[in-house]
């Protein structure tokens, strides 16, 4: 139980156009999706936590207008790129969020890797 | 604040050797703390996790990790390696209590397993 996935599992674009990533909680519903990017070698940054039927929250310095979050769903999240950038290239892992309170737990999808030319 | 110190880097070990991956946390409140493993290019996998109940918490895998709150510390151990579990390892702690379920993570410790 408590799977993620996301699609694309990679994805390269031309510098200038948006690329859409989809994270979907597969047996369990999420209310909470929560947004990271990974740079070679370091841990997770968050970038923005997302909630079904509401607006996303961003971390500060990650800017909105260009990480656009959509929670239309309690299985779905998306994540476009919009206007990327060679500097846009990273690995995009979504998480779930299972339980509350102390028992509350993240599952993790297998990331997506992003190449902008 | 919430924070988490992964001691090592890197840590090296034989196959069938033991390991220990060392952790230390610091939180103001009752904590929940996780272990996950990262395979190259793959998202996290979730090898254990700490709630409050017993403070030798077993996951999957053969691995396990003993919460000691005098120490506080959240070391992760496997009696035997293998090859496979040659993977990037991060100690994580939840923030659920003061920051909306955030996970703060350690830097990560690369584990590799020689045969």
């Amino acid at each position: 139980g408590a799977v993620v996935s996301q699609h694309p599992s990679w994805v390269i674009c031309k510098s200038g156009t948006s690329v859409k990533i989809e994270c979907r909680s597969l047996d369990f519903q999420a209310t909470t999706m929560f947004w990271y990017r990974q740079f070679p070698k370091q841990s997770l940054m968050l970038m923005a936590t997302s909630n079904e039927g509401s607006k996303a929250t961003y971390e500060q310095g990650v800017e909105k207008d260009k990480f656009l979050i959509n929670h239309a769903s309690l299985t779905l999240s998306t994540l476009t790129v919009t206007s990327a950038h060679p500097e846009d290239s990273s690995f995009y892992i979504c998480s779930a969020r299972l339980g509350t309170g102390q028992e509350e737990t993240q599952y993790f999808g297998p990331g997506t890797r992003l190449l902008v030319l | 604040a919430q924070s988490v110190t992964q001691l090592d880097s890197h840590v090296s070990v034989s196959e069938g050797t033991p390991v220990l991956l060392r952790c230390n946390y610091s939180s103001s409140y009752s904590p929940s703390l996780f272990w996950y493993v990262q395979h190259p290019n793959k998202g996290l996998q979730l090898l254990l996790k700490y709630t409050s109940a017993a403070t030798l918490v077993k996951g999957i895998n053969g691995f396990e990790a003993e919460f000691k709150k005098s120490e506080t510390s959240f070391h992760l151990t496997k009696p035997s390696a293998h090859m496979s579990d040659a993977a990037e390892y991060f100690c994580v702690v939840s923030g659920w209590e003061n920051q909306g379920g955030k996970l703060i993570f350690g830097q990560g410790t690369e584990l590799s397993v020689k045969p």
